[in-house]
């Protein structure tokens, strides 16, 4: 079964760090880029980053860009999210997400999300 | 970034309706469009890919069309199963970003 589970949320005080992890298992994780999306309570999707399969490709939201770093670990099937300098408005639910192959860029399976709240 | 825009905010159906959903981006992003189907409480779901690709197990009563800037998603016949939140994201270049949802009620 091809399955996403994320780990390491919980509550932070602002500027703070933080750092998420996803385990991926049932399926050849590195074959394909992976990525983080996050929603804010009551609110929409926000794509947060991704990463090739190789790591030469990644890209950041704007809201994140400097502050957040996306990494893998082919080796352990892992994908990695260190979020520095958080704000109030990190606060949501953070996903990880598997590209869906070919075409690149939809993402068929979600892990259930993990927890991040920023606050004093 | 390529911001993408989802019209109507919220729709209410009936069981049986056909609804569109509409998704605009600001700059032409060919066929690189995905739809999605979130409930309460659940991970989003992909539903179509390649702006017209039905993921595998989606029923054929969904469907998507476009290219460049302007694309829908159709629901031919709603059920019940399909009242949710559905969004747009494009997969053209990084930042990959999604719409801002639409909320699919029951009239």
């Amino acid at each position: 079964e091809v399955q996403l589970v994320e780990s390491g949320g919980g509550l932070v005080q602002p500027g703070r760090s933080l750092r998420l992890s996803c385990a991926a298992s049932g399926f050849t994780f590195d074959d394909y880029a992976m990525y983080w999306v996050r929603q804010a309570p009551g609110k929409g999707l926000e794509w947060v980053s991704g990463i090739s399969w190789n790591s030469r490709s990644i890209g950041y939201a704007d809201s994140v860009k400097g502050r957040f770093t996306i990494s893998r670990d082919n080796a352990k099937n892992s994908l990695n999210l260190q979020m520095n300098s958080l704000r109030v408005e990190d606060t949501a639910l953070y996903y990880c997400a598997k590209d869906f192959g070919v075409p690149e860029g939809a993402m068929d399976v979600w892990g259930q999300g993990t927890t991040v709240t920023v606050s004093s | 970034d390529i911001q993408m825009t989802q019209s109507p905010s919220s729709v209410s159906a009936s069981v049986g309706d056909r609804v569109t959903i509409t998704c605009r981006a600001r700059q032409g992003i060919s066929r690189w469009l995905a739809w999605y189907q979130q409930k309460p409480g659940k991970a989003p779901k992909l539903l179509i890919y390649g702006a017209s690709i039905l993921q595998s197990g989606v029923p054929s009563r969904f469907s998507g069309s476009g290219s460049g800037t302007d694309f829908t998603l159709t629901i031919s016949s709603l059920q019940p199963e399909d009242f949710a939140t559905y969004y747009c994201q494009q997969a053209n270049s990084f930042p990959y970003t999604f719409g801002q949802g639409t909320k699919l009620e029951i009239k």
